[in-house]
């Protein structure tokens, strides 16, 4: 499975400022998807980021409050724009298992908004 | 009905003892079934995945997959302390995943 890091690991920011989360894989891959989860939820996916095209976003969630880049096959980034505490939670990036549906997980970011 | 559900816990067993964490689902269409294991301040870790209805085993670990009555289970034999966790259910189908809340298991030596 690929080796997932992120970055940071955890915040604390102020209400209304941006935030912006990297994910970085050791390996090539096709697909790479942002989560949130917040606390006593169920893992909640984002948006899907494909190499070379736009993200696709799920149904409450929308490119303005959660822009997504995908600039190559092993990098990719998620920011929380103007953040309110609603927001705080942790979010994770995940990879396709290159063979079969499966998802592999990086350690999370912790975002907590005052 | 939710998609999936999953019995949040917490599951307190002494350690030794065999744990049976379970979820239901609701879509007959769903294709695939995974569990994972997210540890405090951890991403959630790949244990299991299947297909099909039966069980598949691997190590200290079984998972069980009975589409008729869209139930799936994970077994964990001779529990010990390391295990305890969270443990979430996924399921999905296409390349669409729906995960449970998760189960809290604490293994107690």
């Amino acid at each position: 499975s690929a080796v997932i890091s992120q970055k940071p690991s955890r915040d604390i920011c102020q209400r209304g400022t941006s935030l912006t989360i990297q994910c970085q894989v050791d390996s090539q891959v096709t697909m790479m998807f942002w989560y949130r989860q917040q606390p006593g939820q169920s893992l909640t996916l984002i948006a899907t980021a494909n190499q070379g095209s736009e993200a696709t976003y799920e149904s409450g969630f929308v490119i303005d409050k959660f822009p997504i880049s995908r600039p190559n096959l092993t990098f990719s980034t998620l920011t929380v724009s103007n953040m309110s505490p609603e927001d705080s939670s942790i979010y994770l990036c995940s990879v396709d298992g290159g063979g079969g549906n499966e998802q592999y997980f990086g350690p999370g970011t912790r975002l907590t908004v005052t | 009905q939710k998609e999936v559900e999953q019995d949040p816990g917490p599951l307190s067993v002494p350690e030794g003892a065999i744990v049976s964490l379970n979820c239901t689902y609701s879509n007959s269409a769903f294709q695939y079934f995974m569990w994972y294991r997210q540890y405090s301040r951890k991403g959630p870790e790949l244990l299991m995945y299947t297909y099909s209805s039966g069980n598949k085993e691997d190590g200290r670990f079984t998972a069980q997959v009975d589409k008729s009555s869209k139930y799936i289970s994970l077994f964990i034999r001779d529990s010990q302390p390391s295990d305890s966790a969270t443990y979430l259910c996924a399921i999905g189908w296409v390349d669409k995943i729906i995960f449970g809340k998760g189960t809290r298991l604490h293994i107690l030596p």
